[in-house]
């Protein structure tokens, strides 16, 4: 079976430091790999969606990038933490085209930027 | 942007009572889907329903889709105190990509 696993589960990290969160599937090859925000109390903001190893697409402007070094990692990072980019980070796989299948979604990632 | 509006933004009910959370949405879908979250955990996906179907159910839950009017509505009978979390719908966005757009959720407490 699939399983995907995404961390830390809680991070707290100062202004201006920099910021690696890693996400990974099991179980399955080729997955579209999602990295979603969210704001307390909040919807999801789609950050960055991949269809496949080195391919990267970003949905908003702002102080993140991903990356996609293998087929079932997917990592999302930053240079230099702003007090906006705190918040509930989740990342999801899929397969097929967007709203065909599921999305799976890891625990997330509580980070706060102090 | 989000795709999807989930009304009501909060709802408290009674166990045993029918919960009802509804989803509009902008543009043309292929498939919405709702899924479900606890607190501070990753999102569970429950049903989803193609824009070709008008209804669609799975144990307690029934969904329903009128592309006419670009909504959604979940209900969830027989209410358990367990049901409490918050509920979301997704939709596929722009047709024919990988996309998934999320509504702002439905936040339904249960009371035992």
């Amino acid at each position: 079976s699939q399983t995907i696993h995404q961390w830390p589960a809680t991070l707290v990290q100062p202004v201006g430091s920099p910021l690696s969160l890693e996400c990974t599937v099991e179980g399955t090859s080729n997955p579209n790999l999602y990295w979603y925000r969210q704001a307390a109390g909040r919807g999801l903001q789609l950050l960055f969606y991949s269809v496949g190893i080195g391919q990267i697409s970003s949905e908003v402007p702002q102080n993140l990038s991903a990356s996609r070094p293998q087929d079932r990692q997917f990592i999302l990072s930053s240079k230099k933490l702003l007090l906006s980019d705190s918040g509930f980070y989740l990342c999801a796989w899929s397969m097929g085209l967007g709203g065909n299948s599921p999305l799976h979604f890891g625990n997330g990632t509580r980070l706060t930027v102090t | 942007s989000q795709q999807g509006e989930e009304d009501p933004q909060a709802l408290s009910i009674q166990e045993g009572e029918n919960a009802t959370m509804n989803c509009s949405y902008k543009t043309s879908i292929n498939n919405l889907q709702w899924y479900r979250q606890n607190s501070g955990r990753g999102l569970v996906h429950l049903i989803l329903i193609r824009s070709n179907e008008r209804e669609k159910h799975s144990g307690r839950l029934r969904v329903t889709l009128d592309t006419s009017k670009k909504s959604s509505s979940l209900l969830i009978t027989a209410s358990r105190a367990a049901d409490t979390a918050s509920y979301f719908c997704a939709t596929d966005g722009d047709s024919g990509t990988y996309k998934y757009i999320f509504g702002t959720g439905t936040r339904l407490k249960v009371l035992a």
